[in-house]
């Protein structure tokens, strides 16, 4: 089975807090991209990263960071000092192999940063 | 920055009646492609396109949908006869070529079928 699984529904912290997303993906395949988007209260899809499977190096961009660990099939999402503007819809995606480039995405995770 | 653009934001609709959605790309990409979200639930793959056919489509994507790219620009979505369960949130999104890292996605069409 291919398949993404965001299992926090909805996470809610104060500004300033670090706060971490979790992914947990499912593909047969050797070769694969994992994605996370964010969408904000407009509605748009707003690219925040892409990963190959083959690259477990953890990524850091400002205050985001993405931690891959393919032993456990996971692509968490870390969000440090988090903002009133962080808050959205976080989504994150599978393209599972080099056959395809549609993207699965999982249900999101709605966070919720209050002031 | 370049951007993916739809219209319309919003289309109000009665089950039965014909939707078209247009997309207008990025200009200098290659592969166009339409998803929807259900209000509350996830985003879901519905079509492929590149070089002027369909490269992949979904169940979802059934007799009732069908995509063109009738001129340079544009890239259309119709529902030949919607029906309540079409009522969505549908974005279109493209890419220059399958090695480069990023879908943008447009800020997507809401279709209410009543």
């Amino acid at each position: 089975a291919q398949k993404v699984t965001q299992a926090q529904t909805e996470i809610s912290v104060v500004e300033k807090e670090d706060v971490t997303l979790d992914c947990v993906y499912e593909t047969r395949d050797t070769t694969y991209y994992l994605f996370w988007y964010k969408q904000p209260p407009s509605g748009e899809l707003v690219f925040l990263i892409r990963r190959n499977s083959f690259d477990e190096q953890n990524e850091i961009s400002g205050r985001y960071s993405w931690n891959f660990q393919k032993s456990t099939s996971s692509f968490n999402f870390t969000i440090t000092a988090s903002q009133v503007v962080d808050s959205a819809v976080y989504f994150c995606a599978l393209s599972p192999s080099y056959n395809t480039d549609k993207l699965i995405f999982g249900t999101g995770t709605r966070l919720q940063v209050f002031p | 920055e370049p951007e993916v653009t739809q219209t319309p934001s919003h289309q109000v609709t009665q089950m039965g009646q014909e939707v078209i959605l247009r997309c207008v790309p990025i200009s200098n990409h290659l592969y166009f492609y339409w998803y929807r979200q259900i209000l509350g639930q996830k985003v879901e793959f519905l079509v492929s396109f590149y070089n002027n056919e369909i490269s992949e489509k979904s169940e979802i994507f059934d007799d009732q949908f069908s995509v063109e790219r009738p001129d340079g620009s544009n890239f259309t979505l119709k529902i030949r006869s919607t029906k309540l369960e079409d009522s969505a949130m549908y974005f279109c999104a493209s890419r220059v070529d399958l090695n480069t890292g990023e879908l943008f996605f447009g800020e997507g069409s809401r279709l209410t079928v009543l």
